[in-house]
C-alpha cells in the first residue's frame, strides 16, 4: 500500500519570500503521478500542480515549482514570492498509473503567509 | 469551469439518525468519490464509483454506503450516525478514460453529530 508522509503540520512565511513544502512517499510502482492540492479557508480544494514520475523535468506552474527525486521518493513544493492568497492547507497525493483513480493523501501543511 | 456542490455546507444530526449527503457535478464526469476529511488525518477514501450503479469500497467504508442511480450525482449514506463520524466530508468527481486526470472538488459538507 502507497503511503504519503508531510513532516511539516504547519509553516509560516513572510509575503514575497520562498517557501518549500515537503513530502515523501512510499511505493513499489514505477509508474504514478504525484499532485499537491491547496485548501484555501474556503474549503474548496483545487490542484496546485502536478507530476508525472516517468517525466524526469519538474514541473511548474507560475510561482510554484516542485523537486521531484524519485529515487529518494520525494517531492517538494516550492512557493516563490509568497502571497497573502496562498495561505491554506496543501496536500500532498499520490495516484498510481493504471490502477482504480483513487488518490492517496498526506496529512496536510498549514501554511500561513504573514504581511 | 467544472461545478461539484455538495447540498449542505453544514449539517447537525442526531446519533442514530440516518443521514444523507448529496453531491452533484455538471461535467459529464466518470468517476466519483467521497473522502473524509480530520484534523490530523488528512483526507481519507470512503468510497468511490466509475459509472452509474457500480460502487467500490475506499480505505474506511465501515458504517457507510453509497449511491450512484445518475451518472451526475454520487450520495454518501450513513445509516445511524454516530459521533465518531463527525467530520468534513468532501465529495470530488473526474473524467474517466484518462489516468490521474486530476480531480474536482466540491466545498464540503461539515457533519456534527450529537
Amino acid at each position: 500500500a502507497q503511503t504519503v508522509t508531510q513532516s511539516q503540520p504547519e509553516m509560516s512565511v513572510q509575503e514575497a519570500e520562498t517557501v518549500t513544502l515537503s513530502c515523501t512517499y512510499d511505493t513499489s510502482e514505477n509508474n504514478y503521478y504525484l499532485f499537491w492540492y491547496k485548501q484555501p479557508p474556503s474549503r474548496q480544494m483545487i490542484l496546485v500542480i502536478r507530476q508525472e514520475a516517468y517525466k524526469q523535468q519538474n514541473a511548474t506552474e507560475n510561482r510554484f515549482s516542485v523537486n521531484f527525486q524519485k529515487a529518494a521518493k520525494s517531492f517538494s513544493l516550492k512557493i516563490s514570492d509568497s502571497q497573502l492568497g496562498d495561505t491554506a492547507m496543501y496536500f500532498c497525493a499520490f495516484g498510481a498509473q493504471g490502477g482504480s483513480e483513487k488518490l492517496v493523501f498526506g496529512k496536510g501543511t498549514k501554511l500561513t503567509v504573514n504581511p | 469551469d467544472v461545478k461539484v456542490t455538495q447540498s449542505s455546507r453544514y449539517l447537525v444530526k442526531r446519533t442514530g439518525e440516518k443521514v444523507f449527503l448529496e453531491c452533484v457535478q455538471d461535467m459529464d464526469h466518470e468517476n466519483m468519490f467521497w473522502y473524509r476529511q480530520d484534523p490530523g488525518l488528512g483526507l481519507r477514501l470512503i468510497y468511490f464509483s466509475y459509472d452509474v450503479k457500480m460502487k467500490e469500497k475506499g480505505d474506511i467504508p465501515e458504517g457507510y454506503s453509497v449511491s450512484r442511480e445518475k451518472k451526475e450525482r454520487f450520495s454518501l449514506i450513513l445509516e445511524s450516525a454516530s459521533t465518531n463520524q463527525t467530520s468534513m466530508y468532501l465529495c470530488a468527481s473526474s473524467p474517466g478514460g484518462v489516468t490521474n486526470e486530476k480531480l474536482f472538488f466540491g466545498s464540503g459538507t461539515q457533519l456534527s453529530v450529537l
